[in-house]
Order: structure tokens, then sequence, then C-alpha cells
């Protein structure tokens, strides 16, 4: 049973499109975190959320974590052929004794 | 934020041989972790290396086949043992908390 649905699991896009990548769980997180992951380098954390409704900018990036703290999605406008990558969210989870639950990931290509 | 290196960044090994894989962060940290990922797919997390005390290992991961040590708290090191095909994978380290972790760029083996 996966805690941390992410989808989609992959997205090929235009440049210049819109995107929305969503993380879902039947548990609450105390945090909630976002990667992005380019070949041959290790995740590179963009952002973390904590308090529900929480609404977090980074650039054409926003982030937004579910008023119950179950949920987080990711959305990127006007996608740049540098967005390219495989995005991972991460939860902070009391019943996983304080270790991170991953979701599956999305691998993003965006063509120029 | 912390600064990880990892060496070797890439492996090719022979089945039924070892590879120690060396993480070194530019701080003391408390907590450092060793995750198997494979290209383009999500992370799992084999064990947490602990300083002055045994790792502590997932399911599904023992120590025999992948010893762990952590001498001091900037330095840790991950061996993969009696290697087998099935091994071939990236090995990343992370320090942090729950809340956030900083990741190295990874170990990419293959074993043939």
């Amino acid at each position: 049973t996966q805690l941390l649905e992410q989808s989609p699991q992959f997205l090929s896009i235009q440049e210049g499109e819109n995107l929305t990548v969503y993380c879902n769980s039947s548990s609450v997180f105390s945090s909630l975190q976002w990667y992005r992951q380019e070949p041959g380098e290790g995740p590179v954390l963009l952002v973390t959320v904590v308090t529900g409704g929480e609404v977090k900018k980074l650039k054409r990036l926003t982030f937004q974590f579910g008023d119950a703290r179950k949920d987080s999605s990711l959305h990127i406008t006007a996608a740049q052929p540098g967005d390219t990558g495989l995005y991972l969210c991460a939860g902070d989870w009391a019943g996983n004794n304080r270790k991170l639950i991953w979701g599956l990931g999305t691998s993003l290509a965006v063509n120029p | 934020s912390a600064v990880i290196s990892q060496k070797p960044s890439r492996d090719i090994c022979q089945r039924g041989t070892s590879l120690t894989i060396q993480c070194q962060v530019d701080s003391q940290v408390t907590m450092m972790f060793w995750y198997r990922q494979q290209p383009g797919q999500s992370l799992t997390l084999i064990a947490t290396a602990n300083q002055g005390s045994e790792a502590t290992y997932e399911s599904g991961f023992v120590i025999d086949k992948f010893p762990i040590s952590r001498p001091n708290l900037t330095f840790s090191t991950l061996t993969v043992s009696n290697m087998s095909p099935e091994d071939s994978s990236i090995y990343l380290c992370s320090v942090g908390s729950s809340g956030t972790q900083y990741f190295g760029p990874g170990t990419r083996l293959t074993v043939l």
C-alpha cells in the first residue's frame, strides 16, 4: 500500500504550458516536502509546507498544502525546458517514526 | 544547507564482489540516511546511520548485505556486499531531519 500517492507518474508537455502534480494520502502529515532531481544528481529540496492551507510560491512554481494536511499540489506556470526532471513529494508522518514517506515521483519532460 | 559529497560517483562491478560507498558532509550532523533509487523512480530508505551505534535498517535490508559505518558526525560508508545484478541502482546518502533532508549526488552502481 502506497501511503503517498503521486500523480501523474509521467508528463510530457510543450514549453509554455501549465501543469499540476498531486500528492494525496489518507494520512495526516506534520509537513510535506517537494524535491526536484535531475539526471546524475541527488534530489534538491524545493519547498517544505507545514501549515494546513499553506501556499508557497517559488518563481513559476506554486505549492499548496491541503487544509487537512493530507495532500499537496505543485503547479508550474509556463513550463520551460529547464523544469525537466523528476519531481518527488515526501511527507513527514509521525506514524512512521518520523521518517519520510516518499511518493513514487513524477517524471516531467518539457519540450522546446 | 549541508554540502554532501559521495565517492565513487559511479562504478561497474562484477557479481560476487563488494563495493564501499563513502559519504562526506561539510558540517557535523546527527542523522545520516542511505537510500536506494532505480533511475527515474522514487527513493527507498535502506538504513539510518547512527554515530556511535549500529545502523537502523528498514524492512528488507540486512546488515550482512549492507554494512554501514558511522565513525564520526561528518562521515559514513555503505558497503554493498556479495553483489548481484539486482543490486544495480543509484545509492544516495542524505542528512537532515524528517522535516528537511539534503542529498549527495549519488553513486550509480552497475553489477555485471
